[in-house]
């Protein structure tokens, strides 16, 4: 089946530090990844996606790669903020099948501190 | 307006008692979803609607229903809840585009089960 891994939170940085949470996942065939962030007391926004191999997904500074040798896609920020602070979700959705809901991993709470 | 609608926010509830969460969209898309949110297991997927017609369960269906009253309605009733029901529950929707799907997430309803 379809699985998901991530990097185990809290992750704890000073403002403008670098960021990584690592990624990776099981499936069969070429799925679709994605980034999910949730905000204290909000529902999930897409962050970024990719949707195939070497695919580079970004958005509001955050980047992440599709690596289909390493299945991973890493998330990354040179520079957080403190509003960046939220939990963040690696998902994936298997393509060319006629059922595709995600597949969550478990979330790593990032914490930026001033 | 938000585009995915949950209703109630909150709900503080009795074992044994009838539950039911509603969702309402008004993305216009087909497919709508619900999940669970628990403290380090990430979300996970209840059931799901790929159409008025097509209902399916996810990976933990037992101790749920759905009904899906209109395209842009899409109900989860707890038929007699119990604590570990206790939980963060939200619905999703989506559309699939180009082979892949991005969803959408309501705020969430926090769900306790005493």
């Amino acid at each position: 089946g379809n699985s998901v891994t991530q990097m185990e939170g809290p992750v704890t940085l000073s403002e403008e530090a670098f960021l990584t949470i690592n990624c990776t996942y099981t499936a069969t065939g070429y799925p679709s990844l994605f980034w999910y962030v949730q905000y204290p007391g909000e529902g999930l926004q897409l962050l970024l996606k990719a949707t195939k191999a070497d695919d580079k997904g970004s958005n509001k500074g955050f980047e992440a790669t599709y690596r289909k040798e390493t299945t991973s896609f890493h998330l990354e920020k040179g520079s957080v903020q403190v509003s960046d602070s939220a939990v963040y979700f690696c998902a994936l959705t298997p393509r060319w099948t006629g059922r595709r809901a995600l597949t969550f991993g478990s979330g790593t709470r990032l914490q930026v501190q001033p | 307006d938000a585009d995915v609608t949950q209703t109630p926010r909150n709900r503080i509830t009795k074992t044994g008692k009838r539950i039911m969460l509603e969702c309402s969209q008004t993305k216009g898309h087909d497919r709508m979803y619900w999940y669970r949110q628990d403290p380090g297991l990430g979300l996970r997927l209840i059931y799901y609607s790929f159409d008025v017609k097509d209902i399916n369960k996810g990976e933990i269906s037992d101790g749920y229903s759905v009904s899906r009253q209109a395209q842009a309605k899409f109900s989860l009733s707890l038929e007699s809840a119990i604590p570990n029901q206790t939980a963060l529950y939200f619905c999703a929707t989506s559309e699939s585009t180009g082979g892949t799907d991005t969803q959408y997430f309501g705020p969430g309803t926090r769900l306790t089960v005493l």
